[in-house]
């Protein structure tokens, strides 16, 4: 059971624009960043977005991300198939004092 | 370039010992703390905690308390995570990662297989 909750799938098609939510709670998302990672099949996962909606360099503008309240999400434009992914959202929570996890998305485009 | 390299995949039997190393380079090691998070097969991400790079001191997740150690040589500029007593249900990928607050860089994970 994750701390952060996320849906377990989404999709679209080539061109579309998806979007991938988060909710948390008070002691995590309500007062700390958030954090996406993209997990490409068989690899590690890489940081595609921090505080909120900064881009780390490299990451393609087609992504972006907001956080209003206690959710989040993460916006994929222009989806192209090498989006095909996990997508974990993260955030620093109070209580353990560190980062807590979503339960991660499998984003599939058709 | 900033990266951090792990060492190789294991294959262990049930109450024995595993100790990962994870090699960082391209920054100054004792500038960020490193992580260890989690991976079981088909499951999603579990942070373990930290190792703090300057001085030592290791902050452990509540599920990851007891059987797991995590230590450094800030000579090597390494990090390591050691687990004893393995159980079936340790068998994952370990992944290590910088800077607990944002976990930006990340290893290329080592799996640990544990099977009689």
């Amino acid at each position: 059971q994750s701390v952060l909750t996320q849906p377990p799938s989404a999709s679209g098609t080539p061109g579309q624009r998806v979007t991938i939510s988060c909710s948390g709670s008070a002691s995590n998302i309500g007062t700390n960043v958030v954090n996406w990672y993209q997990q490409l099949p068989g690899s590690a996962p890489r940081l595609l977005m921090y505080n909120n909606n900064q881009r780390p360099s490299g990451v393609p503008d087609r992504f972006s991300g907001s956080k209003s309240g206690t959710s989040a999400s993460l916006a994929i434009s222009g989806l192209q198939s090498e989006d095909e992914a996990d997508y974990y959202c993260a955030a620093w929570d109070d209580r353990p004092n560190g980062p807590v996890f979503g339960g991660g998305t499998k984003l599939t485009v058709l | 370039q900033v990266q951090l390299v792990q060492s190789g995949s294991e294959l262990k039997k049930p109450g024995a010992s595993v100790k990962i190393s994870c090699k960082a380079s391209g920054y100054t090691f004792s500038s960020y703390a490193m992580n260890w998070v989690r991976q079981a097969p088909g499951q999603g991400l579990e942070w373990m905690g930290w190792i703090n790079t300057n001085t030592g001191d290791p902050k452990y997740a509540q599920a990851f308390t007891g059987r797991f150690v995590f230590s450094w040589d800030k000579s090597l500029t390494t990090a390591y995570l050691e687990i004893t007593t393995l159980k079936a249900d340790d068998t994952a990928v370990y992944y290590c990662a910088r800077d607990p607050s944002r976990l930006d860089v990340w290893g290329q994970g080592t799996t640990v297989t544990v099977s009689s």
